[in-house]
């Protein structure tokens, strides 16, 4: 069985720029949730999508959005890029009745 | 609202000792609680999982975890550590299902020859 599927594995970006990131479920997973992990920031939750509907969202600004297509896959957009957006950003999937939350390998973003 | 704390942000062990990871947390209500594992460079993955079940959790890699209302603890032990055990390691917490996982600031493991 494939996990979960986070591309691209590294990203460079200028800042102002924008950044996109997808995310492939685990087949049967419904639910997509994302977060960003900064250095000294430990990890903090972003989006959650479930059936194509954003279900809840952590404390980041409106720049931070995303979406969920009908495949179930997932795409996390950034807006004008600043230097503190760079981290590592992960993707997790989980089946609609369970907890278990399955991690992709994350998307290194480097705003230069 | 939910909070986890991890005692001790790094902890050394000889390969072949205990290893103790204490994590306590703060929920408002009956927690679901979780603990992964970071290896560097890699995503999360998960070691084992409390959710209401069984108090005495036993995961992978020989892993397990007890979780105790009365001390709103959810310390993860291993018998024998391993060089591969030197990894991350994260408490989590969570209320109801499709609430936001909050982390805890995590621990480093560091397993010595």
């Amino acid at each position: 069985e494939a996990g979960v599927t986070q591309s691209p594995t590294h990203l460079i970006k200028t800042r102002g720029q924008q950044a996109t990131l997808r995310c492939s479920p685990i087949s049967g997973h419904t639910s997509v949730y994302w977060y960003q992990q900064a250095l000294g920031l430990g990890l903090q939750f972003l989006l959650w999508y479930d059936e194509g509907e954003e279900r809840n969202r952590g404390n980041f600004p409106p720049r931070f959005s995303g979406r969920q297509f009908p495949n179930y896959s997932s795409e996390l957009n950034v807006n004008a890029l600043e230097l503190e957006d760079s981290a590592l950003y992960l993707c997790a999937s989980s089946p609609a009745t369970d907890y278990g939350y399955t991690f992709g390998s994350g998307t290194r973003l480097t705003v230069v | 609202a939910q909070s986890v704390t991890q005692l001790d942000s790094h902890v050394s062990v000889s390969e072949g000792t205990p290893v103790l990871l204490r994590c306590n947390y703060s929920s408002s209500y009956s927690p679901s609680l979780f603990w992964y594992v970071q290896h560097p460079n890699k995503g999360l993955q998960l070691l084992l999982k409390y959710t209401s079940a069984a108090t005495l959790v036993k995961g992978i890699n020989g892993f397990e975890a007890e979780f105790k209302k009365s001390e709103t603890s959810f310390h993860l032990t291993k018998p024998s550590a391993h060089m591969s055990d030197a990894a991350e390691y994260f408490c989590v917490v969570t209320a109801t299902y499709g609430q936001n996982f909050v982390f805890g600031p995590g621990t480093r493991l560091s397993v010595l020859p």
